[in-house]
């Protein structure tokens, strides 16, 4: 299985300020064939399932405010929060679905700072 | 907008089947792979397998002996059936709709229901 990997496990930040979550993964999940990485991003609020908030590494699902993006290629990612909102206060997951069976980070939790 | 909703027991006892069923409301109920995920504190997020609508299936290696995942659309349900239950499977299982890629990813999901493995 595709491990991945999650840094930090946590952090506090700022409203307003900018929040950045890594993920890494085991091996590339970069599909030559098409040249798109197979991550996503999630979202989850206490006592709510997650949320997808990004896919294809970068493609934000519709509804999902402009201050989340997501960056990276082949074997590191990062989701950004450009100016933290207290509604962003949640844990988010990153998940592979390149190689079968897909697989999630262990997650990141985000707090006010 | 679709929704989906999981129902079954929130108690199973050990070496029995777990069975659970997901409703799916409004939205499009073809071309999406049709899945089960759980979430314990000890194993995070861990997808369990998937039907797609034109039944066929894939699971997770690590439970594939043991589950079964169906679908009807008449009725726009599916459901999971995980057998010899042991008390790491515990946990709060979502059904999640997957959209078709090499694998999935889980547009939307289910509120999730705690099932607890206890005598």
């Amino acid at each position: 299985d595709i491990v991945m990997t999650q840094s930090p496990d946590s952090l506090s930040v700022s409203l307003g300020e900018r929040a950045t979550i890594n993920c890494k993964s085991s091996q590339s999940v970069l599909y030559s064939s098409n040249n798109k990485d197979y991550l996503a991003w999630y979202q989850q609020k206490p006592g709510q399932p997650p949320k997808l908030l990004i896919y294809w590494a970068s493609t934000r699902e519709p509804g999902v405010p402009d201050r989340f993006s997501g960056s990276g290629s082949g074997t590191e990612f990062t989701l950004t929060i450009s100016s933290l909102q207290a509604e962003d206060v949640a844990v988010y997951f990153c998940q592979q679905y390149y190689i079968p069976p897909p697989t999630f980070g262990g997650g990141t939790t985000v707090e006010i700072k | 907008q679709v929704q989906l909703q999981e129902s079954g027991p929130g108690l199973v006892k050990p070496s029995e089947t777990l069975s659970l069923t997901c409703t799916v409301s409004g939205g499009s109920s073809t071309r999406y792979y049709w899945s089960w995920i759980r979430q314990s504190p000890g194993k995070g997020l861990e997808w369990i397998g998937y039907a797609y609508d034109t039944g066929s299936t894939d699971y997770n290696p690590s439970l594939k002996s043991r589950v079964t995942i169906s679908v009807d659309t008449s009725k726009r349900q599916f459901s999971l059936k995980l057998s010899s239950v042991t008390a790491a499977d515990t946990a709060v299982y979502y059904c999640a709709r997957g959209r078709v890629a090499r694998n999935p990813f889980f547009d939307s999901w289910g509120q999730g229901t705690l099932v607890t493995v206890s005598s």
